[in-house]
């Protein structure tokens, strides 16, 4: 079957650096997708993975090991506006997303 | 301005009642989704279409129904045989493209509640 696992919560400060983990088991993986998702809203694009490796986007990085079943989000020089839940989605069989059930983030100041 | 609508942001329904959600996009994507979201899980896919006229069943696709006759509509109805409708409902859509690449867009999501 398909199952994906990450932190249901984590707490930063403003300004610090966090790291999202998330271990997934899939079959047919072609991708890992990083999505955020503010509260009673749509989730928004913030990276993707197909190759092992870190990718680097401004504040935000993701990792990916396809040997390990393993990715994360990383978020640097946190801001207040960073508080939201990040979902982990992995792409498989080219037609589908799988999710997992997020993880809440609290920015404190 | 091109995107993905759903109308509308919250719909309530009395139990019994079949009711219809409506999801549109004009960013000529082939592939289209829907998605339910329930407090303190992920998204759970309900159904997909990746073409006009088909479409095929999610993890949970009981009590749901779509139709895809225009490649920039997808309406989701909600009957009753739903056992708890009571969610925030996403849909989704996404370019043709190679294996792999499938980022999908999303709506603004509308929030059911079933009194």
């Amino acid at each position: 079957g398909q199952n994906i696992d990450q932190p249901t919560e984590m707490t930063a400060t403003e300004g610090a650096i966090v790291q999202i983990n998330c271990t997934y088991q899939t079959s047919g993986f072609n991708g890992l997708f990083w999505y955020q998702q503010h509260a009673g809203e749509a989730p928004t694009f913030l990276s993707y993975n197909v190759l092992d490796g870190l990718e680097e986007k401004g504040r935000f990085s993701s990792f990916l090991s396809r040997s390990k079943g393993y990715s994360y989000l990383l978020l640097k020089e946190l801001q207040m506006k960073d508080s939201a839940s990040y979902l982990c989605a992995v792409f498989y069989n080219t037609d589908k997303l799988i999710f997992g059930t997020g993880t809440r983030l609290q920015v404190f100041p | 301005d091109g995107g993905i609508t759903q109308s509308p942001k919250y719909l309530f329904r009395k139990e019994g009642q079949n009711v219809t959600l409506s999801c549109e996009q004009n960013l000529n994507h082939d592939a289209m989704y829907w998605y339910r979201q329930d407090p303190g899980q992920g998204l759970r896919l309900i159904y997909y279409s990746q073409i006009v006229n088909d479409f095929q069943k999610g993890d949970i696709a009981e009590g749901y129904s779509v139709s895809r006759e225009k490649k920039e509509s997808f309406p989701l109805t909600v009957t009753s045989a739903q056992k708890n409708p009571t969610a925030f409902y996403l849909c989704a859509s996404s370019p043709p493209g190679l294996a792999g690449e499938g980022e999908q867009f999303f709506g603004p999501g509308t929030r059911l509640t079933v009194l």
